[in-house]
């Protein structure tokens, strides 16, 4: 059972698109987090929502917490090929160590 | 600061031998996680250690170890390799315990024929 479901699974657009990738879960989490992966390295953190219904944005992507804390979602304004990647949504259930969705691979091509 | 690193950065090994995974944290951190990275399965948690002790352990078989010492290095061992074993093996730090966020380092590729 994949506790943190990610939607969709792949995702290929042309630049100047916009986006958004789901992240949800019948659990309610403390907080949510989500990551970048490039080819050939480690998840690099983007950003932590932490109250419910909370929106951070950062340049162009914007991340918001759902209200009940069982989802997030990640949306990217005009996107770009420097984009492109692997974005993972990743939580921690009440003391255990954090899970991964299966992520959502984007690509972007100009 | 240097980031996480982890070596050695590809392996092949075939089945039925024993492979050891090493990963330097960031220095001051004290929280070790390692994560297996397959296509099919995305990131599966193995373990977390915090200051020399495992605090968590994710759903795999006793083939898969690990340790920290006291400088916080951390190593995995995986004995009796299977070829469903062949993956990218991800080590984490953070500065605390179940803080969940996570400084990665680029993986361990390790191919079992």
């Amino acid at each position: 059972t994949q506790l943190l479901k990610q939607s969709p699974q792949f995702l290929s657009i042309q630049e100047g698109e916009n986006l958004t990738v789901y992240c949800n879960s019948s659990s309610v989490f403390s907080s949510l987090q989500w990551y970048r992966q490039e080819p050939g390295e480690g998840p690099v953190l983007l950003v932590t929502v932490v109250t419910g219904g909370e929106v951070k944005k950062l340049k162009r992507l914007t991340f918001q917490f759902g209200d009940a804390r069982k989802d997030s979602s990640l949306h990217i304004t005009a996107a770009q090929p420097g984009d492109t990647g692997l974005y993972l949504c990743a939580g921690a259930p009440a003391g255990t160590a954090l899970i991964f969705g299966k992520g959502t691979t984007l690509s972007v091509s100009s | 600061k240097a980031g996480v690193t982890q070596t050695p950065r590809y392996l092949i090994k075939t089945r039925g031998q024993q492979v050891t995974l090493s990963c330097s944290p960031i220095s001051g951190h004290r929280s070790v996680s390692w994560y297996q990275q397959t296509p099919g399965q995305g990131l599966q948690f193995l373990f977390e250690y915090f200051s020399e002790t495992q605090r968590n352990k994710g759903n795999f078989p006793g083939r898969f170890s690990g340790r920290q010492f006291s400088n916080s290095r951390s190593e995995m061992n995986v004995s009796t390799l299977e070829l469903g074993d062949s993956a990218l093996y991800l080590c984490a730090s953070s500065a605390l315990e179940n803080t969940g966020e996570l400084f990665f380092g680029e993986g361990s590729r390790l191919t079992v024929l």
